[in-house]
């Protein structure tokens, strides 16, 4: 069974990047998405965005949007989210997640559903000056 | 957008008693293939969230069949039929549209 291996805490500046990797152990990411879900502290989980990496189509929440990147590396099995301009209030728990797809007719594409089947153990960022 | 809300935002229940969740979208879920993107999700304190019911009422693998969900449309239910110790944490619904989590449930034991 697949399972996800996120990597270790960050402590970031204000104003920097960090960069969170998820592997996929035991196999690959086949026709799923990677989908990326944050956990403030006092807050609920708030979805960032994703990809689908064998198409390498990626889809991000708007409040994000121009800040974060994913990116995957289909032969590493390995998902990456990117986040840029951190702040304070980018401290959270931040979880990848096995995503089902669906396909969309009108438009000819796949699309990630709200299905996260696994996911990663979170990995803490720390957003501090 | 889709806003999704949920009530209570907490409940205490005594083991073996049963508990509802609602989850309201701010526009009907259409369908896809037949299939309504509306799931549920547990996130027990100090773990990764868990998928416990997806496309509106069918439980993942390994879920216990004391949890159903139900619902159409912009309403929807997740019941637990006799709550247990285990089932301590923060429930989410979200939808599969724009994916977008509900506020959160926190369950607690009375």
């Amino acid at each position: 069974q697949v399972q996800l291996e996120q990597s270790g805490a960050e402590v970031k500046k204000p104003g920097s990047s960090v960069k969170v990797s998820c592997k996929a152990s035991g196999g690959t990411f086949g026709g799923y998405g990677i989908n990326w879900v944050r956990k403030a502290p006092g807050q609920g989980l708030e979805w960032m965005g994703g990809i689908i990496p064998i198409f390498g189509t990626a889809k991000s929440a708007q409040r994000f949007q121009g800040r974060v990147t994913f990116t995957a590396d289909e032969s590493a099995a390995t998902a990456y989210m990117e986040l840029s301009s951190l702040r304070s209030d980018d401290t959270a728990v931040y979880y990848c997640a096995r995503t089902h797809t669906y396909y969309e007719y009108v438009s000819g594409t796949y699309h990630c559903t709200g299905l996260f089947d696994q996911w990663g153990q979170g990995t803490l960022v720390t957003v501090s000056s | 957008e889709i806003v999704m809300t949920q009530t209570p935002l907490s409940l205490s229940v005594t083991p073996g008693q049963p508990a509802s969740i609602s989850c309201k979208s701010s526009q009907s879920l259409p369908q896809n293939n037949g299939k309504t993107y509306l799931y549920w999700y547990l996130q027990r304190p100090g773990q990764s969230p868990q998928l416990l019911i997806y496309e509106v009422s069918s439980r993942f693998s390994g879920v216990p069949d004391r949890f159903s969900g139900s619902g159409s449309g912009t309403d929807f239910t997740l019941k637990i039929s006799r709550v247990e110790a285990e089932d301590v944490g923060v429930y989410y619904c979200i939808q599969g549209l724009n994916l977008t989590f509900g506020p959160g449930t926190r369950v607690d034991i009375k």
